[in-house]
């Protein structure tokens, strides 16, 4: 499995954007990258995912570089509940199942908000 | 639209024992994963299941077992309990290749 790298924590206040990085240099073509995240006593959520694309959704949006050898996780306006270890995860993208819905997840990123 | 359960919430076990785990997946869902989640560390992959057949799996020794059923709710297996096995176990279903739905997860001690 491709390899991700994160922070290991990173700190932001209330209502201010928060920029989570994710370094994916080992990327192949048909990998997706996916963010999940992790709240304190509950399983891993889906966050988001995206290919070559930037990507928006309800709760987030991804920002993938061109290369797409890094990739970025916005949080437009931090709130206390998007306290949570963050995870950066990348998907294999073929359909003969198996391994490929697999996700092997890292120690992701410690997001701290402060009120 | 029902979220993906687990059961039981927590469990303690001795060394030696066998323990049984329950997975209720998401609505319209066919297929199921189980990750063991040591503490401070991100989750790893068991197996997966998808239709019943096992269609994947971590590096797990064989005592780690599990089903599926028609309906798609799924159980993990873990026989002759060690304490390493002490995990929050959790399981996650899916429809398609992208999105997997985790349920809170099933803390088991082992002492």
């Amino acid at each position: 499995d491709a390899k991700t790298t994160q922070p290991n924590s990173m700190e932001s206040n209330e209502e201010e954007p928060v920029h989570l990085p994710c370094n994916h240099s080992t990327i192949s073509g048909t990998d997706y990258i996916h963010w999940y995240r992790q709240l304190p006593s509950q399983g891993p959520e889906y966050v988001i995912h995206g290919l070559t694309s930037n990507v928006n959704n309800r709760m987030a949006s991804l920002a993938i570089a061109e290369d797409r050898k890094s990739s970025t996780l916005i949080l437009h306006r931090a709130t206390l509940r998007d306290a949570a270890v963050y995870y950066c995860i990348l998907r294999g993208g073929t359909s003969s199942g198996g391994s490929n819905y697999k996700l092997t997840f890292g120690k992701g990123t410690l997001l701290t908000v402060n009120p | 639209e029902t979220g993906v359960t687990q059961s039981p919430t927590h469990l303690i076990k001795t060394r030696g024992q066998q323990v049984t785990l329950r997975c209720s997946s998401q609505s319209g869902h066919n297929t199921v994963s189980w990750y063991q989640q040591a503490l401070g560390q991100g989750p790893q992959f068991i197996f997966q299941y998808y239709r019943e057949e096992e269609n994947g799996r971590g590096n797990f020794p064989p005592r780690f077992s599990g089903l599926q059923f028609p309906n798609y709710s799924s159980e993990l297996n873990v026989n002759a309990l060690e304490l390493d096995d002490s995990a929050l176990y959790l399981c996650a279903s899916s429809l398609d290749l992208y999105t997997q739905y985790f349920g809170p997860g099933t803390r088991l001690t082992v002492l």
